[in-house]
């Protein structure tokens, strides 16, 4: 059983382009989250995505997007990127309703850097 | 936004030494996360507390939510090499999704690294 899967592993971009990350949770999971994490930082939470929509959101501006398809797997998207947008971006699947037994799970992430 | 001040950054102690590490915030909080991350992985959740006063342990990890839910603390008992990483604190504050882990605060971390 796969567990949360992310595309690419690394990916460099110039400022002003935009990328696209993908996530696939682990199997059984209905419900995506997406962190940032800078070096030497905590991650900070981006948004999470339940059936297609959007459920919650971070302090992020509009250049960070996402979608969620029918298999529950997701992409992330920032346009216009900056210097800044550097960094490790997580992403953390669960079930709507965890249990004790099943919780939420991160993936190894994609580094991305922003020349 | 609220903040996680998690304490100490870093600790050196020797392999068999016990460890304390904390969180606090000026807000309260409804869940209460431990996270172990190694070097280019993704954190993965240790202990996870839902109530005020919770004591849980998970092998030779012990951690508990704060009386006030502003605050937790982790502990690991006779350390080894392999409990070398970076510890995160996370917690999930009230309305932010109910009982998934949506919208979580992380601390900064603390590094651990232990002697043999």
């Amino acid at each position: 059983d796969a567990g949360v899967t992310q595309s690419p592993t690394h990916l460099i971009k110039t400022r002003g382009q935009q990328v696209t990350l993908r996530c696939s949770p682990k199997s059984g999971h209905d419900t995506v989250s997406w962190y940032q994490q800078a070096l030497g930082q905590g991650p900070q939470f981006i948004f999470q995505y339940y059936e297609e929509e959007e459920r919650q959101r971070g302090n992020f501006p509009d250049r960070f997007s996402g979608h969620q398809f029918p298999n529950y797997s997701s992409e992330l998207n920032v346009n216009a990127l900056l210097l800044g947008d550097s960094a490790l971006y997580l992403c953390a699947s669960s079930l709507l309703v965890p249990s004790s037994t099943d919780t939420q799970y991160f993936g190894p992430g994609t580094r991305l850097t922003v020349l | 936004g609220q903040q996680l001040n998690q304490s100490p950054q870093s600790m050196f102690i020797q392999e068999g030494e016990d460890v304390s590490m904390n969180c606090t915030s000026s807000s309260i909080f409804n869940t209460w996360l431990w996270y172990k991350q190694d070097p280019g992985e993704g954190p993965v959740l240790l202990i996870a507390l839902y109530k005020a006063g919770e004591l849980t342990s998970n092998g030779r990890l012990t951690a508990q939510f704060g009386i006030t839910r502003k605050d937790s603390f982790l502990n690991i008992s006779a350390s080894i090499p392999s409990d070398v990483g970076i510890y995160f604190c996370a917690g999930q504050p009230p309305g932010a999704g109910g009982t998934s882990y949506g919208k979580l605060t992380f601390g900064q971390g603390t590094i651990l690294t232990v002697h043999p």
